[in-house]
């Protein structure tokens, strides 16, 4: 069975550092991008990026690019997403997902079959 | 920047059949994909590549695209819908995300 287990829920203050966690199991974990996603409260999904495990090659969203760092181990099928210095507009829940998909007719069909629980991220001083 | 486009609700009587819209510039060159948010859950996928239906989730949610509008069709809504939409498609090696959809099943 597939399973992608997020780290729990954090409290920080701004300006602290953080690093959330996303661990997979059930298939092969450096054959799957990873992405993350954020949501605000009562607002909706936003991609911030992917990751491929196998070579940590890494793709941001132009609005996270510079604000988050994606990384992955391997190793131990983890994947992260860490903030340096957290900000109040950080606070969200943040979802991993496992893309899936493939090349068809030369057009990308590409999707996020299994997510994770979420970890809620709150910044407050 | 590509954006997707959905209306913010979308209201269906029980029974009846529910189209939630995204728009996107030349969308139907590209696949699309929708999932469903129920309050405090993580999203689940419930349309692929415009059409296909993962295992597990029932035949009367149903997905097109073509031009620029991709649909995702709720035959024979039930009560368990009401939830929140998005689609989803990407744009060279970025995933675009629809501002969702609330549908109250009433």
């Amino acid at each position: 069975e597939v399973q992608l287990v997020q780290s729990g829920a954090q409290v920080k203050k701004p300006g602290e550092s953080l690093k959330i966690s996303c661990k997979g199991s059930g298939y092969s974990f450096t054959n799957n991008w990873i992405g993350w996603v954020r949501q605000m409260p009562g607002k909706g999904l936003e991609w911030m990026g992917i990751i491929y495990p196998g070579d940590s090659d890494t793709r941001y969203s132009p609005s996270f690019q510079g604000q988050v760092t994606i990384s992955a181990d391997k190793s131990i099928s983890t994947a992260y997403v860490q903030w340096s210095s957290l900000k109040a507009s950080d606070t969200a829940m943040y979802y991993c997902a496992r893309r899936t998909g493939s090349m068809v007719r030369a057009v990308g069909s590409y999707y996020f079959d299994y997510w994770g629980q979420g970890t809620l991220v709150t910044v407050s001083s | 920047s590509y954006d997707l486009t959905q209306p913010p609700s979308v209201s269906v009587s029980p029974g009846q059949t529910a189209s939630i819209t995204c728009s996107g510039d030349k969308l139907g060159n590209k696949y699309a994909c929708w999932y469903q948010q129920k309050p405090g859950q993580s999203p689940v996928l419930v349309i692929y590549q415009d059409t296909k239906r993962p295992s597990g989730i029932p035949e009367r949610f149903s997905g097109s695209n073509s031009g620029n509008i991709a649909t995702l069709t709720i035959s024979g809504t039930q009560t368990m819908d009401e939830a929140d939409y998005y689609c989803q498609a990407w744009d060279s090696s970025t995933a675009l995300f629809g501002g969702g959809t609330k549908l109250t099943v009433l």
